[in-house]
């Protein structure tokens, strides 16, 4: 039962553009997401999160959107870069308790010069 | 400053040997997380050491797998008998506390991979 999905495995952008990545959660459960982004031979590193009570988040060209009532959470990254090259992870978690991590299966971003 | 450490970070075994992997968490951290990543696969959480309290074992697959964390700090998993669905990426997180007064981020090693042969 894959509570966290990422239903794109790839996806390719011209840099400078918009990078949107999708994400859908089935436990109503979970209070707090975030988004990880993983080079090879390396663990995931934090990238932006976002708690239940809000519907968006902002970090300098990253941003999360949460919408509750359907589950749907996605990271834009404008504008790409080269070096955003890599796979993202989204997470979810529950504030109380261990907060461990559900993770979807990841989407592999390359940005094309 | 140091992050979280974890050896080694490649092991190949054959299937039926035991295997050791360690984790070094950040100095200070009392939550500590063991998660795998199998091939094409997400990460799937195994188990949850925090402070002194028992650890949360659900997500371990099977009791070939267990684990334990030291005076507080560095952690071992230990899987016995090894079979070849072990083969994964086995990554270790640390936190500043998971006490539910906010969200503490999970810092990530850079993973065991294992390969059951």
């Amino acid at each position: 039962d894959q509570q966290v999905k990422q239903n794109s495995p790839s996806l390719s952008v011209q840099e400078g553009r918009i990078s949107i990545l999708n994400c859908d959660y089935t436990n109503s459960m979970f209070d707090y997401f975030l988004w990880y982004k993983k080079y090879p031979a390396e663990g995931p590193t934090f990238l932006i999160s976002i708690s239940s009570i809000k519907d968006k988040n902002e970090d300098g060209r990253f941003t999360v959107f949460l919408n509750k009532s359907a589950k749907h959470l996605s990271l834009h990254i404008v504008p790409s870069q080269p070096g955003d090259s890599a796979v993202y992870f989204c997470a979810a978690s529950v504030i109380q308790g261990a907060q461990k991590l559900v993770f979807g299966q990841g989407t592999r971003l390359t940005i094309n010069p | 400053g140091a992050g979280v450490s974890q050896s080694p970070s490649n092991k190949v075994t054959e299937k039926g040997k035991d295997v050791e992997l360690r984790c070094d968490p950040i100095s200070g951290h009392t939550a500590l997380y063991w998660y795998r990543q199998s091939l094409g696969q997400g990460l799937e959480f195994l188990i949850y050491f925090q402070g002194n309290s028992a650890p949360d074992k659900s997500g371990l697959p099977s009791d070939r797998f267990s684990a334990e964390r030291t005076g507080g700090s560095v952690s071992t998993l230990t899987i016995q008998r090894t079979q070849q669905e072990d083969s994964a990426v086995y990554l270790c997180a640390s936190s500043l506390a998971s006490s539910g007064q906010g969200f503490y981020e999970q810092y990530f090693g850079p993973g065991t991979r294992l390969t059951v042969t």
